[in-house]
């Protein structure tokens, strides 16, 4: 009973480096998502998909790229990170009827 | 303005106590709303919907009124477990399906101490 599943756990990169965040679910859902959490600030949207090979901007997309290739993973490119980017970030896989349901994210620190 | 607000908190009260968390969205259009609970370095978890006519589950009770953008949790008899960050969170979607973009409060913080 898998759920979502996001890695890694931790993450450290210097500024410039790229790396990838990886997220896969076996639910079927349709939705995936990409957000980020900074302190005082709640979670906010990176990208969305709503099915594979469909991804949109949400509200912070800057400095990041998504593709859906499969209905299962929903990976989240940083191209060339920056300080700014330190953050949490959770993925989420939401069904047609159902809640939104979390991995159990990334803490990524940019140096 | 924010789209969701919540009072941050923290929230600091006994075991048994009662304690309310209010959250105001901005966008009348929205056609959903939940509380999720998420713990210390933890990814948040549905809580329960809040449904028009308000809804129960055990110690928590969820109001929503529409015509002032409102939203409420009521923890009843407050448990040491209860302690968690509480977010507020809605579908900002007029159709109904959220398609996967939610709106997130900044959370509010509960403590229960003994």
């Amino acid at each position: 009973n898998a759920g979502v599943t996001q890695t890694p756990k931790f993450q450290v990169l210097k500024t410039g480096q790229s790396m990838t965040l990886q997220c896969a679910q076996d639910m079927n859902h349709e939705y995936m998502s990409w957000y980020r959490q900074d302190p005082g600030m709640g979670l906010r949207l990176i990208h969305y998909s709503v099915g594979a090979g469909i991804t949109d901007q949400g509200e912070v997309p800057n400095g990041y790229n998504v593709s859906r290739s499969t209905t299962e993973d929903f990976p989240l490119r940083l191209l060339s990170a920056a300080p700014s980017q330190t953050s949490v970030y959770f993925c989420a896989s939401t069904g047609v009827n159902t809640e939104a349901f979390f991995g159990q994210g990334t803490r990524l620190t940019v140096v | 303005r924010k789209e969701v607000e919540q009072d941050p908190g923290p929230f600091n009260v006994p075991e048994g106590a009662t304690v309310a968390f209010n959250c105001t969205y901005s966008n009348s259009a929205s056609q959903s709303f939940f509380w999720y609970r998420q713990d210390c370095r933890k990814e948040p978890k549905l809580l329960m919907s809040v449904y028009s006519s308000g809804n129960e589950d055990g110690r928590f009770t969820a109001q929503l009124n529409r015509a002032s953008q409102y939203i409420s949790l009521l923890i009843r008899d407050s448990k040491l477990s209860d302690s968690a960050t509480y977010l507020c969170v809605v579908n900002p979607n007029a159709g109904g399906t959220s398609y996967g973009k939610l709106t997130f409060g900044q959370g509010t913080i509960l403590t229960v101490h003994p």
